[in-house]
């Protein structure tokens, strides 16, 4: 069983939908927890952060964290064209190290 | 500051050849991960470093994967021989100690093993 878990989609939805993208982890040490967002042909690059449990907002973007469950999720909300792209949970266990787990990634299209 | 570089963009070898992709990191950037990114596995790690010093190789799927980081600017991954399999996206990324752990990814290098 894979430490992170995320479903590959594809994910097809018209402009102006909430997207929901979820992933679900293994290991409750993980303590760290972030979305990347990965448009065609390019690196990922962050586009949420959070610490611990709870919830964090960001423009149309809601980051939400259930360690009870080890379960989290990115909501995007007004979805646009320009939200297509593979969005990639991470997470990392406290401490410095840096090293990050990645989910297999979705891919969003959002269709106009 | 221009980012994490790599190169070759684009590499198209036939089995068996060696490889070599190259890194320059974000000046300041404590620790330097190399990803392989495939279709069916995702982003993988395959090693990192920190302050040039390899800390876990565990991710290296064979000996025939090498990589080292001579100094705070340059690093490099080689694989000799290749293979069909190794096939993928090759991402470089460094992040600096005491942030949040943010790491700053260049834009890959595309290996093609025929």
């Amino acid at each position: 069983q894979k430490e992170v878990e995320q479903d590959p989609g594809p994910l097809s939805v018209p402009e102006g939908a909430i997207v929901s993208l979820n992933c679900t982890y293994s290991n409750s040490a993980f303590q760290y927890f972030m979305w990347y967002r990965q448009y065609s042909r390019k690196g990922p690059e962050l586009l949420m952060y959070t610490y611990s449990s709870g919830n964090k907002e960001d423009g149309r973007f809601t980051a939400q964290v259930d360690k009870s469950s080890k379960y989290i999720s990115l909501f995007i909300r007004d979805s646009q064209p320009s939200d297509s792209a593979t969005y990639l949970c991470a997470m990392r266990y406290s401490g410095n190290t840096g090293k990050l787990i990645f989910g297999q990634g979705t891919t969003l299209q959002v269709k106009p | 500051d221009a980012g994490v570089i790599q190169s070759p963009r684009h590499e198209v070898t036939e089995m068996g050849q060696e490889v070599t992709l190259r890194c320059k990191p974000i000046s300041g950037h404590d620790y330097l991960f190399w990803y392989r990114q495939t279709m069916m596995r995702g982003l993988e790690l395959l090693i990192y470093f920190n302050n040039n010093v390899p800390i876990d190789d565990s991710g290296m799927p064979e000996d025939r994967f090498s990589a080292k980081m001579p100094n705070a600017s340059f690093s490099t991954l080689k694989i000799q021989p290749s293979e069909p399999r190794d096939s993928a996206v090759y991402f470089c990324a460094t992040s600096r100690a005491g942030s949040t752990g943010e790491l700053f990814f260049g834009e890959g290098s595309r290996l093609t093993v025929l």
